[in-house]
């Protein structure tokens, strides 16, 4: 099966810093996405990574707090921008492949906490 | 009105028993529907896929679409202990690959 790797898995940062989160796929998928997941909360869309293109953006998410870059099929990066304690949360990286029927999968997710 | 409504439990199943999930969604063009499974600290899990009306089977799962209703369900049948978790249901649209997500239900299945 194919592998979705996401890193890196965890990080402790300092607020007004940014981190960059890769997501690497071994197979090439239709769709990729960022999602965030706050402490016992459930999943937002953050937005969906284009190939080649802007990303598009939910609703109270912007690029230039969460900029996104898909170069190819297989790699995206999500950054989170100038951090505060408030996005510190479960960042996850999830793709539909070619032969998924709109199946979505995960990767390992990025436990992110600013101090 | 939320998109995806689940209870968010915890619901709690003797071991062994049919445990029962419930999922409802308010947009009636909503074409495919899944369940996750996350287990705390890990990320969600793909374990059922449903399209059609009706009854999907997979060993243990049985996934349920009722569409007139606007309803979905997961029963876990022989509930074990490491099917203690937080399920997630998820719905998307025609023509739109986005998933939108309900709040989940933990799941604790008491040996």
């Amino acid at each position: 099966s194919a592998v979705i790797s996401q890193k890196p898995s965890r990080d402790i940062c300092q607020r007004g810093t940014s981190l960059t989160i890769q997501c690497q796929v071994d197979s090439q998928v239709t769709m990729m996405f960022w999602y965030r997941q706050q402490p016992g909360q459930s999943l937002t869309l953050i937005a969906t990574a284009n190939q080649g293109s802007e990303a598009t953006y939910e609703s109270g998410f912007v690029i230039d707090k969460f900029p996104i870059s898909r170069p190819n099929l297989t790699f995206s990066t999500l950054t989170v921008s100038n951090m505060s304690p408030e996005d510190s949360s479960i960042y996850l990286c999830s793709v539909e492949f070619v032969s998924s029927n709109t199946e979505a999968f995960f990767g390992q997710g990025t436990r992110l906490t600013v101090v | 009105q939320k998109e995806v409504e689940q209870n968010s439990g915890p619901l709690s199943v003797p071991e062994g028993a049919i445990a029962s999930l419930n999922c409802t969604y308010s947009d009636r063009v909503s074409q495919s529907f899944f369940w996750y499974r996350q287990y705390s600290g890990k990320s969600p899990e793909l374990i059922m896929s449903i399209y059609s009306n009706g009854d999907k089977e997979d060993g243990r799962f049985t996934a349920q679409l009722n569409k007139a209703s606007q309803y979905v369900s997961l029963l876990i049948r022989d509930s074990q202990p490491s099917d203690s978790a937080t399920y997630l249901c998820a719905v998307n649209n025609f023509g739109n690959e986005k998933l939108t997500f309900g709040t989940g239900t933990r799941l604790t299945i008491i040996p």
